[in-house]
């Protein structure tokens, strides 16, 4: 089955404390991103990637950090969580052409404490 | 700048009747445009887009949505309404290109639609 995997679906840690969100693809698409979505904001995009080693900023990337290793995998980094960045965080994929639709995650609720 | 905007909040419809959620975009260049729904504790489910071509874009779950160039509109709609179609409601709007900030895709704040039985 064609999907995007992100783990872990939930998570609740403390302010500082390093953590990764991670997120695979079975589609073979070129290019991932990640939002974050908050109340009255819709969805803002993080970072990303139109393939494996090249990344771009997105419209919120501060206090992120992402890497494309693989093509089938674009993990989130948070070095040093903030509780403005609880949140709930979509990882997506799409084939190369900008005229395809994108396929997303079932989401990760971070709650920073 | 590119940017996309859902004027209502929230709909509200009765089942069987028709219902539409507004979209409007702005774009330099020409525009790709997409509708998604989000159910509770889901990602965002692709519902139809508009590339070229036909200006009434038929789509997933008997949605369908109307592209008017001249007024910037991109809006969905269903003829009758169906109380699982109760979701949060996604447009979006990409530029066409290969380019990196081309092929970014921009979103509306969304739209929540309940459907009463």
């Amino acid at each position: 089955e064609a999907q995007v995997t992100q783990n872990p679906r939930y998570l609740i840690t403390v302010t500082g404390k390093k953590l990764t969100v991670t997120c695979s693809q079975n589609m073979n698409h070129e290019y991932m991103s990640w939002y974050r979505q908050d109340p009255g904001l819709g969805l803002r995009q993080i970072y990303y990637s139109m393939n494996v080693e090249v990344t771009d900023k997105g419209d919120v990337p501060e206090g992120y950090k992402v890497s494309r290793k693989e093509k089938r995998n674009f993990p989130l980094i948070l070095e040093s969580p903030s509780p403005n960045q609880t949140s709930l965080y979509f990882c997506a994929s799409r084939l190369g052409h900008s005229n395809q639709p994108q396929h997303f995650g079932d989401g990760t609720r971070l709650s920073i404490l | 700048a590119q940017s996309v905007a859902q004027p209502e909040d929230q709909v509200n419809v009765a089942e069987g009747n028709p219902l539409t959620v507004k979209c409007t975009y702005s774009v330099s260049g020409n525009p790709y445009l997409f509708w998604y729904v989000q159910y509770p504790n889901r990602g965002l489910q692709f519902l139809l887009k508009y590339i070229t071509g036909d200006n009434l874009v038929k789509g997933s779950y008997g949605f369908e949505a109307e592209f008017n160039k001249s007024q910037t509109s991109f809006h969905l709609k269903k003829p009758s309404a169906l109380v699982s179609d109760s979701a949060l409601y996604f447009c979006a709007v990409r530029v066409g290109g290969r380019g990196s900030t081309l092929g970014r895709l921009y979103f509306g704040r969304g739209t929540q639609l309940t459907v009463w039985p």
